[in-house]
């Protein structure tokens, strides 16, 4: 099915870095959402994002909604260990108060620089 | 409260079996989707069910994966036949519509083997 273009696919963070990542999707997207999920658990909701141009934090996160609507970035502070993990962006198209599926990009791995 | 849980966390089954995946959403949201996630990879929508409303069925993959939903609560996902592709792990979530809000909250997972 359609999935949005998430980057990088992986990345290697050493203690006190910032990290970056983004989606990019070449449809409109009303609403995006960035989870992350630890292995052998479901993803959990880090930021919600819904106007284009709104930039929302939580803690060190911090997540942007793209004025073309199209993409979206994360940010990652000043990292600590348990920031590893495949975070994955997702988007919704259809606007409220009409429901509908999420379409998720296929995650970036953060993992800690050996 | 309590947050979305499904049953079981693991399920190993030989070709050709049925299998039945259970998701208990969180209490009050009235929104419930199902996904499958591949390893490595995203997840992909397979339905959801909003209230009374018809279901969203437009993610499944074939005639062998159905799922229903009773008295507007838990829902079970039935997959008939398994093939080994059907090997993932299959994801629930709820959301709660009348807050205008969207966001999706997930269940820990089944993850299903077909041997």
């Amino acid at each position: 099915g359609q999935q949005l273009n998430q980057s990088p696919q992986s990345m290697f963070i050493q203690e006190g870095e910032d990290v970056s990542m983004n989606c990019t999707s070449s449809s409109i997207f009303n609403t995006w959402l960035w989870y992350k999920q630890d292995p052998g658990e479901g993803p959990v909701l880090l930021i919600a994002l819904y106007k284009a141009g709104e930039l929302t934090s939580n803690g060190r996160l911090t997540a942007q909604f793209g004025i073309t609507r199209k993409d979206s970035f994360l940010n990652i502070s000043a990292s600590i260990p348990s920031d590893v993990g495949i975070y994955f962006c997702a988007g919704r198209r259809r606007p409220p108060p009409s429901q509908g599926n999420l379409i998720f990009g296929k995650g970036t791995k953060l993992s800690v620089k050996p | 409260g309590a947050g979305v849980s499904q049953s079981p966390s693991n399920k190993v089954t030989e070709k050709g079996k049925d299998v039945e995946l259970r998701c208990d959403p969180i209490s009050g949201h009235t929104a419930l989707y199902w996904y499958r996630q591949s390893l490595g990879q995203g997840l992909e929508f397979l339905i959801y069910f909003q209230g009374n409303s018809a279901p969203d069925k437009s993610g499944l993959p074939s005639d062998r994966f159905s799922a229903e939903r009773t008295g507007g609560s838990v829902s079970t996902l039935t997959i008939q036949r398994t093939q080994q592709e059907d090997s993932a792990v299959y994801l629930c979530a709820s959301s709660h519509f009348e807050q205008d809000s969207y966001e999706q909250y997930f269940g820990p997972g089944t993850r299903l083997t077909v041997t």
